[in-house]
This record gives C-alpha cells, structure tokens and sequence, in this order.
C-alpha cells in the first residue's frame, strides 16, 4: 500500500500558486518523496523529488518538513495546463536503494480554473 | 530520443485469449516497470526488472507473465485473459546515477479491453 495520504481533489485560481500537501508519516530516513502528475489519461510526469532539504526546479518546489513527515508541492504560477492527477509517492528501497519501485496512491485532482 | 514506447497503443480481447505488450525504452535504463491503472485509480505495479534477464512480482502479479531479454525492451504477457484485466497498461524506466535513483519515465499507456 502507498505510505502517502492526499486530498483527494483542490482547486486553484489561474495564475495563483498551487499548494499541494502530502502526509507521510511512517517515512524512513533513506526514503525519498517523489512528485508525479497525470494529466488525462496520459503517462504520468516526473515533476520532483527530495529527501530532506527543499527542491526547487522549473516546474515546481518542495517543501519538506524537518520532520520529513509531510511535504508540500508548490505550483507557483497555476496555469489551466496543470489541471491534473498529483502523486505524491515515497520511493520504496530495495537492493540497497538500486531500485526505484514506486508505488502509487490516488493522487490529488488539482483543478485550476480561469 | 523517443524515450518510453509502447505497443499497441490499443487492444480488444476475448475472453482467453492471449497476447503481449511490448514496451521499448531508447535511454539505455536499467530499471523497467509494469503497471495497470483502473478508471479511477492509481497506478498498481505489476511487475519490474532491475537488469537484462531479471524480473521481480510487484503489487498484482497475478495473470501476468514479463520477459527482459533484451536491455531495451520489457514483455508483459497475458496468457489467458480475464475481464478483470481490462486496464490502462504503462511502462516505466528509470536508472541510477551517482547512487541515486533518477526519476522514472513512462510511456503513454496501452488500452485493454477483455470482452
């Protein structure tokens, strides 16, 4: 089972930042938070990914608590093209961390209105 | 650079009968995935391979056969199908640099259907 928990849906002005939370409390150390999204029905999308200190690239950031107990994925400009299947996922280790088995949970549906 | 290719794109199957998905990355990744995805769901792993000639069961197994023969390419085998497979089929790859896992990159989906 995934070891995340998520809204199930949101919604976001167009234009506005996109703050998306994730639950992870039963993360272990060695265990890196991944973003995925889903727009349609297409193959989901590498958005980001972090361990313990904050990410930023161009899509998105993320924000990961010094706990590592939740984390926050930000969309700092929401346009309508990210309406879409959000998957926070903790990455599951294996061999030694050689391999990168994902194991999905519902997602949030971030839907950006105009 | 195509990335992650499936094949077919769609299918229509009886009840019982069998067939194989192809799936063909063009990045030279070790790591190759198999998951279905239900209308509403998330992803589910079916089956992946961390090299040429190994495999291993993911989260639903059941049904379904893999093959890597080839570093490329990862066969996914339905040998008598059910209506209960009828799914959106994806296929990842993804490989690790540095002692990292890199992010995974997915196809675009193949659409089972079993009447």
């Amino acid at each position: 089972d995934a070891k995340t928990t998520q809204p199930t849906s949101m919604d976001c002005a167009e234009g506005r930042a996109a703050n998306l939370p994730c639950n992870h409390s039963t993360i272990s150390g060695n265990e890196y938070v991944y973003w995925y999204r889903q727009i349609h029905s297409q193959g989901p999308q590498y958005i980001i990914h972090g361990l313990k200190n904050n990410e930023t690239n161009e899509m998105a950031s993320l924000i990961i608590t010094e706990d590592r107990k939740s984390s926050t994925l930000i969309l700092p400009h929401a346009t309508l093209r990210d309406t879409a299947v959000y998957y926070c996922i903790v990455r599951v280790e294996e061999y030694g961390g050689a391999t990168n088995k994902l194991i999905f949970g519902t997602g949030t549906l971030l839907a950006v209105q105009p | 650079n195509a990335g992650v290719t499936q094949t077919p794109k769609f299918r229509v199957l009886k009840t019982g009968q069998s067939m194989t998905l192809l799936c063909a990355q063009d990045m030279n990744h070790e790591y190759m995935y198999w998951y279905r995805q239900d209308p509403g769901m998330g992803l589910r792993l079916i089956h992946y391979s961390v090299g040429e000639g190994t495999t291993a069961k993911g989260e639903v197994p059941d049904g379904y056969n893999v093959s890597r023969l080839k570093k490329q390419n990862f066969l996914l085998g339905l040998e008598s199908a059910a209506p209960s497979q009828t799914s959106v089929y994806f296929c990842a790859s993804s490989y690790v640099r540095g002692g990292v896992n890199t992010e995974a990159f997915f196809g675009q989906g193949t659409r089972l259907t079993v009447v």
